[in-house]
């Protein structure tokens, strides 16, 4: 079972919205109302930032939004900030018990 | 607050068993699914395995044959064991609280070689 696809990087200036992609297959991303988005800073653990394909945490600003349709899945950050740099995984569930993570796309704020 | 906390070796000699523990604190494991994720220095998450209160398991198909989760209730922890390892087995391992639409409470992590 392969990692979901992520683009190894994007970048952006503050003020501006990026898109991260996730593709997955039709046993995962495409399957099920379940796709997480993770952030992750250097040397520590990540942090989950979207739950259940487009609900944010609390704590979590609005300006993360995330969405799915077929076996894509999608978040974007509006609004950028210096503080979003970061490491960002998407997760899926797979089916019986099990779930994948997406390769990793690396985001700087230019 | 809940936390969760890995312990274990950080170095483990290669064709041995790696074994970590995880302690919730602030939380029962007797709800939720609480997993096992790593990471290779440099690569990507990788989900390892979870455990349910119910002692029900899964783990990822090419790891199973090498993977066993349990859980003690007395002492809210949960447990890896990954047996036979090699180098490729090097990661930070973090153990993590979720549900089938993510994972929302994760350890800090805890490093383990495997070398001689």
């Amino acid at each position: 079972q392969s990692a979901l696809t992520q683009p190894p990087s994007v970048s952006g200036s503050p003020g501006q919205t990026v898109t991260i992609s996730c593709s997955g297959t039709s046993d995962d991303v495409s399957a099920y109302y379940y796709v997480s988005w993770y952030r992750q800073n250097p040397g520590k653990a990540p942090k989950l930032i979207i739950h259940d394909v487009t609900k944010r945490p609390s704590g979590v600003p609005d300006r993360f939004s995330a969405s799915k349709s077929g076996n894509r899945a999608s978040l974007t950050i509006s609004g950028l900030r210096a503080e979003d740099e970061g490491d960002y995984y998407c997760c899926s569930y797979a089916g019986t018990y099990t779930w994948i993570f997406g390769g990793g796309t690396k985001l700087t704020v230019l | 607050q809940v936390q969760l906390q890995e312990s274990g070796p950080g170095l483990v000699k290669p064709s041995e068993t790696l074994s970590l523990s995880c302690t919730v604190s602030g939380d029962s494991i007797s709800s939720y699914y609480w997993s096992w994720i790593r990471q290779p220095p440099g690569k990507e998450l990788e989900w390892i395995g979870y455990i349910y209160s119910s002692g029900n398991t899964n783990y990822k198909r090419s790891l199973k044959s090498r993977v066993t989760i349990s859980m003690d209730m007395s002492k809210n922890q949960f447990s890896l064991n990954l047996t036979s390892v090699t180098a490729a087995d090097s990661a930070v391992y973090y153990c993590a609280r979720g549900w089938f639409g993510g994972f929302n409470v994760w350890g800090q992590g805890t490093t383990v070689t495997v070398s001689s």
